[in-house]
């Protein structure tokens, strides 16, 4: 049971690099979302989706990217990594987009940027 | 908009003391309410939830009832053991369920 699967688990990144974290999930699952995880801030969500071909913008969306192709894949594009985007960041899969579904997260990406 | 507020950490107790743990929440209609737990480098994992008002979620010894009249979600377990120590956080699930709210967390360390 693979679940949600993030890749790296861990990047460090120069001022201006760009760069995708990969997120992937085998549940079938229709919403995918993105958050970042700051001290004393909790999870903010970034971008989602609910479906192949469906984004929308969540909380935080400023210097991110995302697309879903797939079911499956999710990932997320920082175009000019800024040191503001050091954190650590969770994918997270749920069946549907009923309001009662409980999402699966992965093991997060710890990114700094220098 | 759609907010939650849980009680700042952090929580230290000794082993088979109770825990409470407070979350209250602001939301257009009626969402969905959920405490999930983050254990030491892993991400988030769904601890119980409620779908609806005076609802009561329940899991691994721990509780939380939907209260609508006073918008909280207070997690609470009657006797903690180290094996708890985690951080926990409260969320919420948006109207249309495409958008997740979670309040910042309470990190919780039981010591012996």
């Amino acid at each position: 049971n693979a679940g949600v699967t993030q890749t790296p688990k861990f990047q460090v990144l120069k001022t201006g690099q760009s760069m995708t974290l990969q997120c992937a999930q085998d549940m079938n699952h229709e919403y995918m979302s993105w958050y970042r995880q700051d001290p004393g801030m909790g999870l903010r969500l970034i971008h989602y989706s609910v479906g192949a071909g469906i984004t929308d913008q969540g909380e935080v969306p400023n210097g991110y990217n995302v697309s879903r192709s797939t079911t499956e894949d999710f990932p997320l594009r920082l175009l000019s990594a800024a040191p503001s985007q050091t954190s650590v960041y969770f994918c997270a899969s749920s069946p549907g987009t009923a309001g009662n579904q409980p999402q699966h997260f992965g093991d997060g990406t710890r990114l700094s940027i220098l | 908009g759609d907010s939650v507020t849980q009680m700042e950490g952090p929580v230290t107790l000794s082993e088979e003391a109770f825990l409470t743990i407070n979350c209250t929440y602001t939301a257009t209609g009626y969402p969905s309410l959920f405490w999930y737990v983050q254990y030491p480098g892993e991400g988030l994992q769904l601890l119980l939830k409620a779908t609806k008002a005076d609802d009561k979620g329940s899991n691994k010894g721990f509780e939380a009832t939907y209260r609508k009249e006073t918008t909280s979600f207070h997690l609470e377990k009657g006797s903690v053991q180290v094996s708890d120590s985690a951080v926990y956080f409260c969320a919420l699930s948006s109207r249309t369920g495409n958008q997740f709210y979670f309040g910042t967390g309470t990190s919780l360390t039981v010591i012996p």
